[in-house]
């Protein structure tokens, strides 16, 4: 089956940790997403990758940090620095970064206390 | 500012059509309206979009006004599933144009 996985579904930190999340893509596309959604909101832009090696700072970067080594991968990392961690996360990815269809994984529920 | 208005929530009964509205007053020639939904706790889903003409898949139609200015979604046959927030969203096609997701509708699909 092609599609994103994400891992795991629910996480638990203690504050002041840095906590990475997964996000694996078989579906062989070139762009890559995270989201942020907190409760009764819309989703928020955190970092986008339009290819290996490059990625870029959406509306709400801060405190947060990625990498793109592989194609199939985009780990998220929420360092200590973000000041309101909690929250779900969601990965995506799309053909390419124009495309119309982003496909997204099932989420990550972060909750740091 | 947002592009696009929602009301915040609507219901409907199974079996009959759901309509839901969205308003893009300021959108350029080049945007295209695209609608998502969200089923809870899960990650949103592609419905369709649109740029000028109507437009109808599997899932559901497109109506676009004349003048672009507001459009709305129509699931033909709204199931107990339908339950979600449906986001609509205007975007240019150009690399660098990410999709905003503002509050969306809620759209509950009652027996």
């Amino acid at each position: 089956d092609g599609g994103i996985t994400q891992s795991p579904k629910y996480l638990f930190r203690k504050e002041g940790q840095n906590v990475t999340l997964s996000c694996e893509q078989n579906l062989n596309h070139d762009a890559m997403y995270w989201y942020r959604q907190d409760p009764g909101q819309g989703l928020r832009l955190i970092y986008y990758s339009q290819i290996v090696n490059d990625f870029q700072k959406g509306d709400i970067a801060e405190g947060y940090s990625v990498s793109r080594e592989k194609k199939e991968s985009f780990p998220l990392t929420v360092t200590s620095a973000q000041k309101n961690p909690t929250a779900f996360y969601l990965c995506a990815s799309s053909l390419r970064l124009a495309a119309y269809e982003q496909y997204f994984g099932p989420g990550t529920r972060l909750t740091v206390t | 500012d947002a592009k696009t208005t929602q009301p915040p929530s609507m219901d409907c009964a199974e079996g009959r059509a759901a309509n839901l509205p969205c308003n893009h007053s300021t959108i350029s020639g080049n945007e295209y309206v695209y609608w998502y939904r969200q089923i809870h706790s899960q990650g949103p889903q592609y419905i369709i979009h649109g740029l000028k003409n109507n437009e109808t898949n599997e899932m559901a139609s497109l109506i676009i006004t004349e003048d672009r200015k507001s459009s709305t979604l129509i699931l033909p046959h709204a199931t107990l599933r339908d339950t979600a927030v449906y986001y609509c969203i205007v975007r240019a096609n150009n690399a660098g144009n990410m999709l905003t997701f503002g509050g969306g509708t809620r759209l509950m699909v009652k027996p």
